[in-house]
């Protein structure tokens, strides 16, 4: 079965701490997608990343920086000197060979000043 | 300049009554999407559209129509309104393939009285 476990349902750092974010996921495809999306508190859900099965090489975008790990079935999403503003709900998704995407039930992150 | 622009933002109604969301994309995408969003932050497809056909139809109440006049807008329809439909829908599009992910729109809050 498909499935994607973001087993944090919510951490709280101080602001500029580093912080990781857990994903792990199940499928019997061979090729597959990985995705991070942000939830900030205004609502809306923003793309971050993607990431296709054949790909390992860890990504660095600024502050934030993505550990592909296939033999663990692993996704991770670290954030660097963490920021407020940073603070939003942060979901992990895969896409199976439907191309239907299978929800992470998502980590709240708080960064307190 | 929106991408994926969905009308009304905020929705307030009575039980019982019939309400309809509106998503618009200017991305020149094939495919969208309904998605909602409960009070625990879970997101659950709902349908899917592409190029104006149902591809997926999620075990929805049929009180939920969706309706596609083409592929750049997908309506929801929603009729005889219960306190559990409140939630926030989002609208979303892509390419067929989603492999670039999916873009979301800002989300309806609908709250029913």
């Amino acid at each position: 079965a498909q499935k994607v476990t973001q087993a944090q349902t919510e951490i709280s750092v101080v602001e500029k701490e580093d912080v990781t974010l857990d994903c792990v996921y199940e499928t019997r495809d061979t090729t597959y997608y990985l995705f991070w999306y942000k939830q900030p508190p205004s609502g809306e859900l923003v793309f971050l990343i993607r990431r296709n099965s054949f790909d390992e090489q860890n990504e660095i975008s600024g502050r934030y920086s993505w550990n592909f790990q296939k033999s663990t079935s692993s996704f991770n999403f670290t954030i660097t000197a963490s920021q407020v503003v940073d603070s939003a709900v942060y979901f992990c998704a895969l896409m199976d060979s439907n191309y239907q995407l299978i929800w992470g039930a998502g980590t709240k992150l708080i960064i307190k000043p | 300049d929106t991408a994926v622009s969905q009308t009304p933002k905020y929705l307030v109604t009575q039980m019982g009554n019939d309400k309809s969301i509106k998503c618009e994309q200017n991305l020149g995408h094939d495919t969208m999407y309904w998605y909602k969003q409960d009070s625990k932050k879970f997101l659950k497809i709902m349908f899917s559209y592409n190029n104006k056909e149902l591809i997926i139809n999620e075990t929805v109440p049929n009180r939920f129509s969706p309706k596609s006049p083409d592929k750049a807008h997908l309506n929801l329809h929603i009729n005889s309104l219960e306190l559990g439909d409140s939630a926030v829908y989002f609208c979303a599009s892509s390419l067929r393939t989603g492999r670039n992910g999916y873009t979301f729109g800002s989300g309806t809050r609908l709250t029913v009285v």
